[in-house]
């Protein structure tokens, strides 16, 4: 079964540094997003992508971050500054959202846990 | 912004029984909603949807509801099993390719 994956599973960075997350989404998919989860806190929306471009971005995704699709496959999110409020687990999802029964359904991968010290 | 709320962060139920886990929104403008199910340390794993022109999907032993005029959604498991302890999300969005908004979570612990 098509999954979304994400590399690494675990970041560690020291606080000013640029991380760079990775995620492949399912390859039929059109919609790419980006959200994490604080510990101890729910998940939070932070950036839509669709069509080589931002859909959509909340509060959170300041000009400290950029998403882009390098390739065909791959989805990144770079954080240019980290700050130690960024830890948090990131999740990457796709969606196919082709208008039909279900296809809004977003999928999500494993996550990569961002450790800033 | 509590627009997805959980209000139960905990339930148990025996093995066998059913899990009855429940949702409320607030914006009127979401007309999308899922359950997901995660373990610690790994993502949320899509379970079951519902669009706001249903009130009712079933799948397996999922079965979610919608009631709209009071904007509360429930997710029912039966026969709950000892696999389908994990914390469950309720999320929403308001149009095509929009985004989640999730809740807090309900960690569901069945016993056995």
């Amino acid at each position: 079964e098509p999954e979304v994956t994400q590399t690494p599973s675990h970041q560690v960075t020291q606080m000013g540094q640029e991380v760079i997350l990775r995620c492949v989404p399912i390859s039929n998919h059109l919609y790419f997003y980006w959200y994490r989860q604080i510990l101890g806190q729910k998940v939070e929306f932070l950036v839509s992508f669709y069509n080589n471009e931002i859909s959509e971005k909340s509060e959170i995704f300041d000009d400290q971050f950029s998403v882009e699709r390098p390739d065909g496959s791959n989805f990144t999110l770079k954080i240019r500054s980290t700050k130690l409020e960024d830890s948090a687990m990131y999740f990457c999802a796709s969606s196919i959202t082709s208008g039909g029964h279900g296809t809004d359904t977003q999928y999500f991968g494993p996550g990569t846990r961002l450790t800033v010290l | 912004d509590q627009q997805v709320k959980q209000n139960s962060p905990s339930l148990s139920v025996q093995e066998g029984r059913i899990s009855i886990l429940n949702c409320d929104y607030t914006n009127s403008m979401f007309d999308y909603f899922l359950w997901y199910k995660k373990y610690p340390a790994e993502g949320p794993t899509f379970l079951i949807s519902i669009s706001s022109i249903k009130d009712k999907n079933e799948d397996g032993r999922f079965t979610v509801f919608l009631n709209k005029s009071a904007k509360h959604l429930s997710l029912h498991i039966v026969p709950s099993q000892p696999g389908d302890s994990a914390v469950y999300f309720c999320a929403a969005n308001t149009g095509t390719a929009s985004k989640l908004t999730f809740g807090t979570g309900t960690r569901l612990q069945v016993t056995l």
